[in-house]
């Protein structure tokens, strides 16, 4: 089957600690995308990737840090310099030559 | 202003009633528009996808694009209990391998059995 997966699914961090999301996907898609969302929000874009060894920050990447070592796969990590990291993350991955996107499942994490 | 409004709803209707869903936008240089529907707690899925004016339909689905007046829509007809989930309207100038996409923030559907 092919699409994209999120790990874990439920997240809770300590004030302090980075902690990493992982985000894969088998569609050949080069460009990847890190939403969060809030309650009552729409999707905000917290960094992209068109290419492996590529990224760019996107409107809040404040607290945030990706890579991009192969094209399956773009873990976002969530440093302690973020202040309010509760939120649910989506991950994305975008066909080429459209601007159709195709999300993973989400993680919640919860900071205690 | 936003670039992409959306009513966040809730809105409520009977079974087996039509429902209409609306995006107003600002940016003229969009030219794809989407819709996906989010359930709870879960990743949004595309439903119908479209380019430029016009309407499209797929099944029980129709979008309708109206670029004069920046304004979207999708129609649900025959509406049935599993079509409650959260509407995200999206959209984008499409002139980038990765242009970005601006989503609208969501409409709640309800439909009463």
């Amino acid at each position: 089957d092919g699409g994209i997966t999120q790990s874990p699914k439920y997240l809770f961090r300590k004030e302090g600690q980075n902690v990493t999301l992982s985000c894969e996907q088998n569609l050949n898609h080069d460009a990847m995308y890190w939403y969060r969302q809030d309650p009552g929000q729409g999707l905000r874009l917290i960094y992209y990737s068109q290419i492996v060894n590529d990224f760019q920050k996107g409107d809040i990447a404040e607290g945030y840090s990706v890579s991009r070592e192969k094209k399956e796969s773009f873990p976002l990590t969530v440093t302690s310099a973020q202040k309010n990291p509760t939120a649910f993350y989506l991950c994305a991955s975008q066909e080429g030559g459209t601007d159709t996107q195709y999300f993973g499942p989400g993680t919640r994490l919860t900071v205690l | 202003q936003k670039e992409v409004e959306q009513d966040p709803g809730p809105l409520s209707v009977p079974e087996g009633a039509i429902v209409s869903l609306n995006c107003t936008y600002s940016n003229s240089a969009f030219q794809y528009f989407m819709w996906y529907r989010q359930y709870s707690r879960k990743g949004p899925e595309l439903l119908m996808y479209t380019y430029s004016s016009g309407n499209k339909e797929d099944g029980r689905f129709t979008a309708q694009v109206d670029k004069s007046s920046k304004y979207i829509s999708l129609f649900i007809r025959d509406s049935q209990p599993s079509d409650s989930a959260t509407y995200l309207c999206a959209m984008s100038d499409g002139y980038s391998s990765a242009s970005k996409i601006i989503f609208g923030s969501g409409t709640r559907l309800s439909i009463r059995p």
